[in-house]
């Protein structure tokens, strides 16, 4: 079974500053998608960022931006010019290829923005 | 384009009486999921739907958990006799039925948080 680890319960970061969140993850498959979630406290889960495996360059939108390492299994996100509303909790999650279609996700990492 | 919906948004119920979600996916799309989240935790899988059919379900599923799409439009999460270890937040997601990365990406409802009392 995968498992998804997210090493950093909370991290902090000042506004306008970057930030790296930091995900692992365990697989014998070469087929699979990483994705970063966003849930601001008391709303919906927001798709931020998504990756597919077989692609070596990464995934950006915006100010956000992924580090895939496939040997490695590591799939950090790095959030730039962080603003107030960037605050929440960072879901990272796993989907495997084929007809598998279940997300397994991270404990998720909170995410503080300081003014 | 509506996003996914879900209600109620919270539900307060007594152990021992059955409560009923419903889930309403972004319309054009097949696939609809199910998920419970824990405080502190992650969302974990319950179940899935391709239309109607269901085609997975996890072993967090008991007896007590049954979920229905009936007609491959909305869907409805039942737990009977609810216990206090059931209070969480119950998440729908739905995607479209396309392969690749489209197909694989999810999009959430804002959950239905229940208490047990």
């Amino acid at each position: 079974a995968q498992t998804v680890t997210q090493s950093q319960p909370e991290m902090s970061v000042q506004e306008a500053e970057t930030v790296t969140l930091s995900c692992t993850y365990d697989t014998s498959e070469s087929d699979y998608y990483l994705f970063w979630y966003k849930q601001p406290p008391s709303r919906q889960m927001i798709l931020v960022i998504r990756q597919e495996a077989y692609k070596q360059q990464n995934a950006t939108e915006n100010r956000f931006s992924v580090n895939f390492q496939k040997a490695a299994k590591s799939f950090s996100l790095k959030i730039s010019d962080s603003q107030l509303g960037d605050a929440a909790m960072y879901f990272c999650a796993y989907g495997s290829g084929g007809s598998n279609y279940k997300l397994t996700f991270g404990k998720g990492t909170l995410l503080t923005v300081n003014p | 384009d509506t996003g996914v919906s879900q209600n109620p948004r919270h539900k307060i119920t007594k152990r021992g009486q059955n409560v009923t979600f419903r889930c309403d996916p972004i319309s054009e799309h097949n696939r609809l999921y199910w998920y419970r989240q824990t405080l502190g935790q992650g969302p974990e899988f319950l179940t899935y739907f391709q239309n109607e059919a269901q085609l997975e379900k996890s072993r967090l599923l008991s007896d007590r958990f049954s979920a229905e799409r009936p007609k491959g439009s909305f869907s409805t999460l039942e737990i009977q006799r609810t216990e206090q270890g059931d209070s969480a937040m119950y998440l729908c997601a739905s995607s479209l039925s396309s392969g690749g990365l489209i197909g694989k990406t999810q999009y959430f409802g804002p959950g239905t948080r229940l208490l047990v009392l």
